[in-house]
């Protein structure tokens, strides 16, 4: 299985919207609603903020949203804020328990 | 509170062995697939292992397979990961994660290993 492919870096003002992509294949993410995304602070463990594509883990802020078209999913924060600069990482099943792999990372820069 | 503790990272010669532990805390293992994921200095996630309910499954990437091998004790609330014959690739903060609709539901503070001479 391949990684699913971030862009490295993106950046937006405080109240912007952002949008973060994770490119897959037909085999993982334009497969299955099983896409997930990670919220990592330097220093800190990764924090789950959307899974099944679409739905956001109970405390998890409404500004965070989750979208696929095809093979590729899509993370937007809306209202940016200072808090929200870190690494966020997708994940998808892809038909295995095995081989699993992440997206490469996108670190967020609030301007 | 939901809760995974990990322990058991440190320093290790190329070739060594570590074993390191995961407890859970504030809900039932059983009920729950562990994984563990590391993460080299600077880099990103790798999903390393992870283990079905009972146990009776577990899966590894490619690099670790035949040196590290995943276990669990349901009774204990805690997950193992024993790693031997480790290479200097090898050397990450190791995470323990909670899985439910195969995506990581909550992780560790993670342990660090290091492997130098």
């Amino acid at each position: 299985q391949s990684a699913l492919t971030q862009p490295a870096s993106v950046s937006g003002s405080p109240g912007q919207s952002i949008t973060i992509s994770c490119t897959g294949t037909s085999s993982d993410v334009g497969s299955y609603n099983l896409v997930s995304w990670y919220q990592q602070h330097p220093g800190k463990a990764p924090k789950l903020i959307i899974y099944e594509v679409n739905k956001r883990p109970s405390g998890v802020s409404d500004r965070f949203s989750g979208s696929k078209s095809g093979n590729t999913a899509a993370l937007t924060i809306s209202g940016l804020q200072a808090e929200d600069e870190a690494t966020y990482y997708c994940f998808s099943y892809a038909g295995s328990y095995t081989n699993w792999v992440f997206g490469g990372g996108t670190k967020l820069t609030v301007l | 509170e939901v809760q995974l503790v990990e322990s058991g990272g440190g320093l290790v010669q190329p070739g060594g062995s570590l074993r390191l532990s995961c407890v859970a805390s504030g809900f039932t293992l059983s009920s729950y697939w562990m994984n563990w994921v590391r993460q080299a200095p600077g880099k990103g996630l790798e999903w390393v292992a992870n283990m079905n309910k009972d146990g009776s499954g577990e899966y590894y990437v490619d690099s670790v397979k035949g040196r590290f091998t995943m276990s669990r004790d349901n009774a204990k609330s805690s997950v193992y990961l024993q790693m031997s014959n480790l290479r200097a690739e090898d050397a990450a903060v190791y995470y323990c994660a909670r899985g439910a609709n195969y995506a990581f539901q909550i992780w560790g503070q993670g342990t660090m290993v290091i492997v130098s001479s």
